[in-house]
């Protein structure tokens, strides 16, 4: 069974630093790209960032680009998201979310149950 | 960017037929996923690749896309899919995965 378990949210003062990570178990980790997707109060999902199964190819999303950074730990079966300059806006649920597909036709195929990131001083 | 565009929300009586749609450019070149998230849980994805169903969905999920518009359609509507539904594509211009905004399926 896939199960995909987050940790590391909490509260957070605007302009400190969080790191997430997300425990991967019941399949391959190191065959699979990854991802993290966040969901404010109340509002829809957005993707923030994926990192591909070597890590050789990362992408974010503009909204957190160049204050947030994927990576992941094959060795470990984990993935992370170190977050900076945090910003009231970047309070949401962060899901881990595990690829399948691949190119241009990927979809996240198992979703862990978030971890709540709230920023506020 | 990339923009889908989802109704705020769709109702439908028990046991009838509901529609879901997700406008986007030329949406009909690109592969739509749909995803459907109950209220304090995680999105779950019920059709990927415009109409295929990931093992475990009902058959009454399915799926289309042509044009500028994909549609997930539900049939004989249970009150267990009350949801929010998201539509879903990679936008290989922006390099970025793009949701819709979401919609809201109620059960009359």
């Amino acid at each position: 069974e896939v199960q995909l378990v987050e940790s590391g949210g909490g509260l957070v003062q605007p302009g400190r630093s969080l790191r997430l990570s997300c425990a991967a178990s019941g399949f391959t980790f190191d065959d699979y790209a990854m991802h993290w997707v966040r969901q404010a109060p109340g509002k829809g999902l957005e993707w923030v960032s994926g990192i591909s199964w070597n890590s050789g190819s990362i992408g974010y999303a503009d909204s957190v680009k160049g204050r947030f950074t994927i990576s992941r730990d094959n060795a470990k079966n984990s993935l992370y998201l170190q977050m900076n300059s945090l910003r009231a806006e970047d309070t949401a649920l962060y899901y881990c979310a595990k690829e399948s597909g691949g190119g241009r036709g990927a979809y996240f195929d198992y979703w862990g149950q978030g971890t709540l990131v709230t920023v506020s001083s | 960017s990339y923009v889908l565009t989802q109704p705020p929300s769709v109702s439908v009586a028990p046991g009838q037929t509901a529609r879901i749609t997700c406008g986007g450019n030329n949406i009909g070149s690109k592969s739509v996923h749909w995803y459907q998230q109950k209220p304090g849980q995680a999105p779950v994805l019920v059709v990927y690749d415009d109409s295929d169903r990931p093992s475990g969905i009902p058959e009454r999920f399915s799926g289309s896309n042509s044009g500028n518009t994909a549609t997930l359609t539900i049939s004989r509507v249970e009150a267990g899919d009350e949801a929010d539904y998201y539509c879903q594509v990679w936008d290989s211009s922006s390099e970025n995965w793009v949701f819709g905004g979401g919609t809201k399926l109620t059960v009359l």
